[in-house]
């Protein structure tokens, strides 16, 4: 069974600048979560979609993120503008249901703002 | 609320036993508990639905103290393979849409 794939692996851009990530969940998962890991902490979740509906953007900025699940399979997660404190690892994960399932992770997007 | 996971780093001998605590502030609906190799993407270890429940997985297990609103994560005769970051997650009753983690338990294993 294939896993969560992600791209880019690594990315490095200047603040201000805009960047994207791309994931494509296990087949047939329907729920599909971003998550923001900073170094040295636990994943903090951005967004989660049932489908292609949001089920929880609560900590999403959304003056800069932005992020779509395309007919409810890959997503894409946007940053227009970066700053320096995105510096993260971005993880997306996927599960067959909701909540109380084994999430099954990428190998996530190490973005680099400088 | 953002669960408490003590200790925050743990340094065992191959063969020694560790135990990772996870509290939280609020009553619990459900504990996740993940591992993280350094540079690797979370692994799923165990989902923890009832108070009382106990797992068991290989020699790792877990329990579930509802009224402590706390659980525990047993590492039992631990192995080189075990080192990484230990993650707890907890669905919070009442506001159980996201799962919420803790900052981390790192363990190191060492021959």
């Amino acid at each position: 069974e294939a896993g969560v794939a992600q791209s880019p692996r690594y990315k490095i851009i200047e603040k201000r600048q805009s960047v994207a990530f791309w994931c494509n969940p296990i087949s047939g998962h329907a729920t599909l979560y971003w998550y923001q890991q900073i170094l040295g902490q636990g994943p903090k979740l951005l967004i989660q979609f049932q489908n292609n509906g949001v089920v929880d953007d609560s900590q999403l900025p959304k003056d800069r993120f932005s992020a779509e699940r395309l007919k409810g399979v890959d997503s894409t997660l946007k940053i227009q503008p970066a700053k320096l404190e995105d510096s993260a690892v971005y993880l997306c994960a996927s599960s067959l249901g909701h909540l109380n399932t084994e999430a099954f992770f990428g190998q996530g997007t190490r973005l680099t703002v400088v | 609320q953002q669960p408490v996971q003590s200790p925050q780093a743990v340094i065992l001998r191959e063969g020694e036993d560790a135990v990772i605590n996870c509290s939280s502030s609020k009553a619990l609906y459900s504990v996740h508990w993940y591992r993280q190799k350094h540079g690797e993407a979370p692994v799923f270890l165990m989902i923890l639905l009832k108070g009382g429940e106990q797992k068991g997985h290989d020699k790792i297990s877990a329990s579930f103290n509802e009224k402590k609103q706390q659980s525990s994560l047993y590492l039992t005769a631990s192995q080189l393979s075990y080192s990484g970051t230990y993650f707890c997650g907890v669905l919070n009753a009442g506001n159980n849409r996201k799962l919420i983690w803790g900052l981390g338990t790192s363990l190191a294993v060492n021959p």
